[in-house]
């Protein structure tokens, strides 16, 4: 059964790191992976979507990457701006149903 | 711009209540969803659907139904609403187009069942 995992829960960084978050997944055969965002209190936004034959995706300032074979993707943020504060989730699509299997997600918080 | 629209930002409902979440989609997707998020708990998976009248079972169905009678609409129904429902609800869409299957969520109903 795919398991999805994102660490550190939390992550706390002055403004202007790089820095980068953390999804790992237990069963290689996936099709796709995504990240999202979401602010408190409100629905999530698709950021970027990695299909299984892709190493790489990116948009403005987020670089997202997937490795399957060690089950791991990355999102990179360049030079983090406290609007970028907000919980990151990766989810990942199997081959075979309709389903995403989701991490808990990691909450960022960019100080000013 | 594309848009997931939920009826309700907050609901409060008294237990025992039927309750109706709606969920309006513009871009013509073929797939509508509802989770339900909570904290520690993540966002799990309620039901789905991929066509019009069609829906499928996720993982923690019980105690709720669905409906979709259009292509852009996709009713959650609590059939008696109890305390342990208390949640964020979230509905989603994606395009049937796997290649393209991108999932747009709309902004959430916190209910509270008292």
């Amino acid at each position: 059964k795919q398991e999805v995992t994102q660490i550190p829960a939390a992550l706390s960084v002055p403004e202007g790191e790089n820095l980068v978050l953390n999804c790992s997944f237990t069963d290689s055969a996936i099709y796709n992976l995504q990240w999202f965002r979401q602010d408190p209190g409100k629905g999530l936004t698709s950021l970027l979507l990695i299909q299984s034959s892709q190493r790489e995706q990116t948009s403005g300032r987020l670089n997202a990457s997937l490795d399957k074979s060690s089950g791991r993707s990355t999102l990179y943020i360049a030079a983090s701006q406290p609007g970028d504060s907000a919980t990151y989730l990766c989810a990942v699509r199997g081959d075979s149903n309709y389903q995403l299997i989701w991490g808990a997600g990691t909450k960022l918080i960019i100080k000013p | 711009d594309v848009k997931v629209t939920q009826s309700s930002r907050y609901l409060v409902k008294r237990t025992g209540e039927k309750v109706f979440l709606e969920c309006v989609q513009d871009m013509d997707h073929e797939n509508m969803f509802w989770y339900r998020q909570d904290p520690g708990l993540g966002l799990r998976l309620i039901y789905f659907s991929y066509d019009v009248k069609m829906k499928e079972k996720g993982d923690i169905p019980e105690g709720y139904s669905v409906s979709r009678e259009k292509k852009e609409r996709f009713s959650l129904i609590l059939e008696s609403a109890s305390t342990n429902q208390t949640s964020m609800y979230l509905c989603a869409s994606s395009s049937l187009d796997r290649a393209w299957e991108k999932l747009f969520f709309g902004s959430g109903t916190q209910l509270s069942v008292l």
